[in-house]
């Protein structure tokens, strides 16, 4: 199966200010979808990203599939203490299997 | 419509007893998935069942470890004989007939102890 990479594995971010995590793949991906579980929770899918150089956007996420469909990346604007979580990126392949990446674990400081 | 549903959502095991994991899908859906998730890390498939057939079970361990989706009722996971390394929240989910624009309907999980 195809393998994703996710970078970074923690962010600590100040309330308020801006990140991004990447999902990187040494292979072209057929398509990326992205994930979210909270603290306890499971996870819950959130987009999901096929064409070349695709940008998607919900409210204050924006996602990104790179040119050449070997990466994507979630940015976060203004982030608030609701995004706390884990966020996976992970690859349909032979059409039902998910193959997540190690995931990026958010935590805010108010 | 509810969702994905699975229950105990935990459970503690004694070493070399058994866990019997339920789902039940959302209604409409025929196909179920299996995800290990250990502490700290990402889901891993185990296994795709669709009613009373294992599609693909590649991410099962050889032994101990089957699964089933019975014409009625849940599907089930059973560990036989559990050490403390299943220890890990084990999550279903379902989705309608595949297809890559589908996609997956995770249940709460069910937090596998052994002690």
């Amino acid at each position: 199966g195809q393998q994703v990479m996710q970078i970074p594995q923690y962010q600590h971010v100040q309330e308020g200010e801006d990140f991004t995590t990447y999902c990187n793949s040494s292979t072209t991906l057929s398509n990326i979808q992205w994930y979210k579980q909270r603290p306890g929770g499971h996870p819950v899918f959130l987009i999901q990203l096929v064409k070349s150089g695709e940008v998607k956007k919900q409210k204050r996420l924006t996602f990104q599939f790179g040119e050449a469909k070997k990466n994507s990346s979630l940015h976060i604007t203004a982030t608030q203490t609701t995004d706390v979580g884990t966020y996976f990126c992970a690859v349909v392949f032979n059409d039902y299997k998910l193959s997540f990446g190690a995931g990026t674990t958010v935590t805010v400081r108010a | 419509n509810a969702g994905v549903m699975q229950n105990p959502r935990h459970l503690v095991r004694r070493r070399g007893q058994e866990a019997r994991l339920r789902c039940s899908p959302m209604k409409g859906h025929s196909h179920v998935y299996w995800y290990r998730q250990l502490p700290e890390e990402g889901l891993k498939f185990m296994v795709y069942l669709q009613k009373e057939n294992i599609i693909d079970e590649s991410g099962m361990p050889k032994e101990r470890f089957s699964a089933e989706f019975p014409k009625e009722g849940p599907s089930i996971l059973r560990i036989q004989q559990v050490v403390r390394g299943d220890s890990a929240a084990y999550f279903c989910a379902s989705s309608p007939p595949s297809g890559t624009d589908t996609e997956a309907f995770f249940g709460q999980g069910t937090r596998l102890t052994v002690v």
